[in-house]
């Protein structure tokens, strides 16, 4: 069974751009979560989608935004990058009601 | 509010040795705990969990202890292996306020080295 893919896996931006990120979950998962990784804050939850609704978000600000589709595939989009804004994307997809979430690679964003 | 914290950010352990990794949450109301394994440049590996109603899970070398009145779990890998190092997280869910729906409170990690 293929794992959670991302693409692309890496993304070098300037200040003030936007980005698009897509993950495509494992067969049969329905529920996609995305996660931002930073040196300083770790592994932070950024939202989850299940059934093209977002039903869970984190404390980031609304320049971060997602969507998911009928196939499950979702992606999350930041506008008007900023420097901080450098990170490794995670996303994760689970079946409905098991906690354990599994993780795609990760896109790397650069923000210059 | 760090509310999963790992405060070893680095184990290093000899080949065959027993690895204690630990780990401490504050928020009574996680119920769900996981441990995760992750390699330069990949993302995490899930490699074991357990249920606020049990006190321990096993799954062949590694093992995690949940201690629910100290709010403290331990995984345990025995023996260790080189192939183990990695940095290891610990995980929560749980009903937090609001919805909880896919989201994993994670500790900071810490850095695993097995030495042949």
């Amino acid at each position: 069974k293929a794992g959670v893919t991302q693409t692309p896996r890496y993304l070098i931006k300037t200040r003030g751009q936007q980005v698009t990120l897509s993950c495509s979950p494992i067969s049969g998962h329905r529920s996609v979560s995305w996660y931002q990784q930073t040196p300083g804050q770790g592994l932070q939850f950024l939202f989850e989608y299940f059934s093209e609704t977002q039903r869970n978000k984190g404390n980031f600000p609304g320049r971060f935004s997602g969507r998911q589709f009928s196939n499950s595939r979702s992606e999350m989009n930041v506008s008007t990058l900023e420097l901080g804004d450098s990170a490794l994307y995670l996303c994760a997809s689970n079946r409905e009601g098991v906690d354990e979430q599994f993780f795609g690679p990760g896109t790397r964003l650069t923000v210059l | 509010d760090q509310q999963v914290k790992q405060n070893s950010p680095s184990l290093s352990v000899q080949e065959g040795r027993i690895s204690i990794l630990n780990c401490d949450y504050t928020n009574s109301m996680f119920d769900y705990f996981l441990w995760y394994k992750k390699y330069p440049a990949e993302g995490p590996t899930f490699l074991i969990s357990i249920s606020s109603i049990k006190d321990k899970n096993e799954d062949g070398r590694f093992t995690v202890f949940l201690n629910k009145s100290a709010k403290h779990l331990s995984l345990h890998i025995v023996p260790s292996q080189p192939g183990d190092s990695a940095v290891y997280f610990c995980a929560a869910s749980g009903y937090t306020g609001g919805t909880s729906y896919g989201k994993l409170t994670f500790g900071q990690g810490t850095i695993l080295t097995v030495h042949p």
